[in-house]
């Protein structure tokens, strides 16, 4: 069993449709990110929660709409995305997130490939 | 801003030849430096890290020199092998902690029998 499970792993959508990703980490973390891979383009982050906490909103578009239940979950809710939307979308976790940590110790998911037609 | 710059893709080399794939950064003080890499179909997975100026990371006969001089932290390889084919990711932490990271923009290593 890998430590950090995403699913869907493809999803097709319309602009106006709604849907949701899932992670799913199994390694006892504290911390879950979201991550954005464009084609050509360096890794965005997204979001970061520590503890359940919103501890980050790296200027995303509110059409993404990050909810953390538990520190072993992680979704984000899509609404009325853009084309350019299409990417793949990475989940990862950290032991730990707090101001002074600088780890780098990342845990990745096998990441959500969304297409947006 | 902090930033990470790596080398353009792909590199495209033949079994057992050696591998270097450059990276220079901007940072305020000394940060630690890291290098991912991401297997197809699979996600990032750490390859190595240094956390200080001098030091020098290595895992799965990959090597890099954390170089403040030159603020560079380039990674290395004697001899690659065909598993090795992947995209790397050289990365620096933002400011303020949370283990968030600052990543490039990926190499693509391709290695041929």
């Amino acid at each position: 069993e890998t430590g950090v499970t995403q699913t869907p792993r493809h999803l097709v959508m319309g602009m106006t449709n709604k849907k949701s990703l899932k992670c799913e980490q199994h390694l006892g973390h504290n911390a879950m990110y979201w991550y954005k891979q464009s084609a050509k383009k360096p890794l965005e982050l997204m979001f970061v929660y520590s503890l359940e906490e919103r501890v980050e909103n790296n200027s995303v578009p509110s059409r993404f709409s990050p909810e953390c239940p538990n520190s072993s979950h992680l979704f984000l809710h899509l609404h009325t995305l853009q084309p350019e939307d299409s990417a793949l979308y990475l989940c990862a976790s950290s032991q730990d997130a707090f101001p002074g940590a600088n780890t780098g110790e990342l845990f990745f998911g096998e990441g959500s490939r969304l297409t947006v037609l | 801003g902090d930033s990470v710059t790596q080398m353009e893709g792909p590199v495209t080399l033949s079994e057992e030849a050696f591998l270097t794939i450059n990276c220079t950064y901007t940072a305020t003080g000394y940060p630690s430096l890291f290098w991912y890499v991401q297997y197809p179909g699979e996600g990032l997975q750490l390859l190595l890290k240094a956390t200080k100026a001098d030091d020098k990371g290595s895992n799965k006969g990959f090597e890099a020199t954390y170089r403040k001089e030159t603020t560079s932290f380039h990674l290395e390889k004697g001899s690659v092998q065909v598993s090795d084919s992947a995209v790397y990711f050289c990365a620096l932490p933002f400011s303020g902690g949370y283990n968030k990271l600052i990543f490039g923009a990926g190499t693509r290593l391709a290695v041929h029998p």
